[in-house]
């Protein structure tokens, strides 16, 4: 079963209007979970690092008023897209690394779509 | 920060024959590189991966293989099979260290397995 469950799979939204997507690591915690973004035929782009009870650290180029990173907790970590606009459609997806695993996991994934 | 070239970014082959995917990367501190499958609007499937102290890893049809001199690391795939047809990304990441497994990822190879 799944080890990192991200929720919800898919999401239509407004222009305008924030949305906020859930990743959840289930049976290990998590103080550092990522979040990347992949445009169609695109590669993986990282946009934050999510650290338990920190501000996150985000890449050159990403607004963090835009897009609100909360890791609240060992095992869940929120990335909301705030005022969404058409061009924040994508697919997004977080990891989480296991370091007793020594495993990174992802997440399955979220379709954004703003109309 | 790091820095990976993938390529080719398309490889149509025959089934049967072979595949190889190159990658080069750019921070030399990096020390882990796993090769991931991806199919359309799915999570990355982990297919391999190898660390700095190995030259090469190979596992049933698929092998990696790394320069770490040249910072150069490959992806082979043996008698190919429809069903290997997806695109694949490589990446490089500082494992373990303080912020590890930040993945920088290739920009990926759609590989076509034609009948």
């Amino acid at each position: 079963g799944a080890v990192v469950s991200q929720h919800p799979s898919w999401v239509i939204c407004k222009s305008g209007t924030s949305v906020k997507i859930e990743c959840r690591s289930l049976d290990f915690q998590a103080t550092t979970m990522f979040w990347y973004r992949q445009f169609p035929k695109q590669s993986l782009m990282l946009m934050a690092t999510s650290n338990e009870g920190s501000k996150a650290t985000y890449e050159q180029g990403v607004e963090k008023d835009k897009f609100l990173i909360n890791h609240a907790s060992l095992t869940l970590s929120t990335l909301t897209v705030t005022s969404a606009h058409p061009e924040d459609s994508s697919f997004y997806i977080c990891s989480a690394p296991d370091s007793t695993r020594n495993t990174i996991y992802f997440g399955e994934g979220s379709w954004l779509t703003v109309v | 920060g790091e820095n990976v070239e993938q390529h080719p970014s398309t490889l149509s082959v025959q089934e049967g024959d072979s595949a190889v995917i190159k990658c080069t990367y750019s921070d030399s501190a990096s020390n882990y590189f796993p090769w991931y499958k991806q199919e359309l609007g799915k999570r990355p499937q982990l297919i391999i991966d190898i660390r700095s102290n190995v030259g090469e890893k190979k596992d049933q049809r698929i092998a990696v293989t790394l320069n770490k001199t040249a910072k150069h690391f490959s992806l082979h795939i043996t008698e190919t099979q429809p069903e290997d047809s997806a695109v694949y990304f490589c990446a490089a990441t500082t494992r373990y260290t303080g912020g590890g497994n930040k993945l920088t990822f290739g920009t990926g190879t759609q590989l076509k397995v034609e009948l």
